[in-house]
């Protein structure tokens, strides 16, 4: 596998589910990245993650839960989510931290669907 | 407030046509400027990115931009259109947090 990879590639969850969305990117960087993607909207950062400590939360509820236990993998646990949680997530990773000069690559992202 | 606004929400050209994609920006201060590609069913992938060296930048697929700061815009351009450009654009601004604008869809048609 090269790159950053995402499984599963699509999911259908109720809203009383739990399950987790895993992200491992396979370029040895050190940042990684959740971003939500929407339809009609920008695309939101949710959180970032420098050397597995969380730097960023932009404000995301706390049925979202991310866990970094190191700098290949980044998970999403989700739970009691809401139909308008319904969206595309992407991880990306970057070589150096969050800045203005770092290249982010992305993995292909999870098709969630909240019913 | 930094933001980057895309003029175009679609796109449609011929094959073998010119490509131009429209984006101006607004920031207090020298941004960092990227556009990305988004494919069906694919990730971003960074096309090219502006970071106050040359004004006029190359990328991958025979894409360019230039930044005119007199402007604030950061077009993206390409001189033939193929089908395999057919994608969603993002411009992207960084300064220092990443924003996304809201997307171009480019459809080309053979």
């Amino acid at each position: 596998e090269t790159g950053v990879t995402q499984t599963p590639r699509h999911l259908v969850m109720g809203m009383t589910n739990k399950k987790s969305l895993k992200c491992e990117q396979h370029l040895g960087h050190n940042a990684m990245y959740w971003y939500k993607q929407s339809a009609k909207k920008p695309l939101e950062l949710m959180f970032v993650y420098n050397f597995k400590e969380q730097t960023e939360n932009n404000s995301v509820p706390s049925r979202f839960s991310p866990e970094c236990p190191n700098s290949s993998h980044l998970f999403l646990h989700l739970h009691t989510l809401q139909p308008e949680d319904s969206a595309l997530y992407l991880c990306a990773s970057s070589q150096g931290p969050y800045d203005r000069v770092n290249e982010q690559f992305f993995g292909p992202g999870t098709r969630l669907t909240v019913l | 407030a930094q933001s980057v606004t895309q003029l175009d929400s679609h796109v449609s050209v011929s094959e073998g046509t010119p490509v131009l994609l429209r984006c101006n920006y607004s920031s207090s201060y020298s941004p960092s400027l990227f556009w990305y590609v988004q494919h069906p069913n694919k990730g971003l992938q960074l096309l090219l990115k502006y970071t106050s060296a040359a004004t006029l930048v190359k990328g991958i697929n025979g894409f360019e931009a230039e930044f005119k700061k007199s402007e604030t815009s950061f077009h993206l351009t390409k001189p033939s259109a193929h089908m395999s450009d057919a994608a969603e654009y993002f411009c992207v601004i960084v300064n220092p947090n990443m924003r996304f604008g809201a997307g171009t869809r480019l459809t080309v048609k053979p």
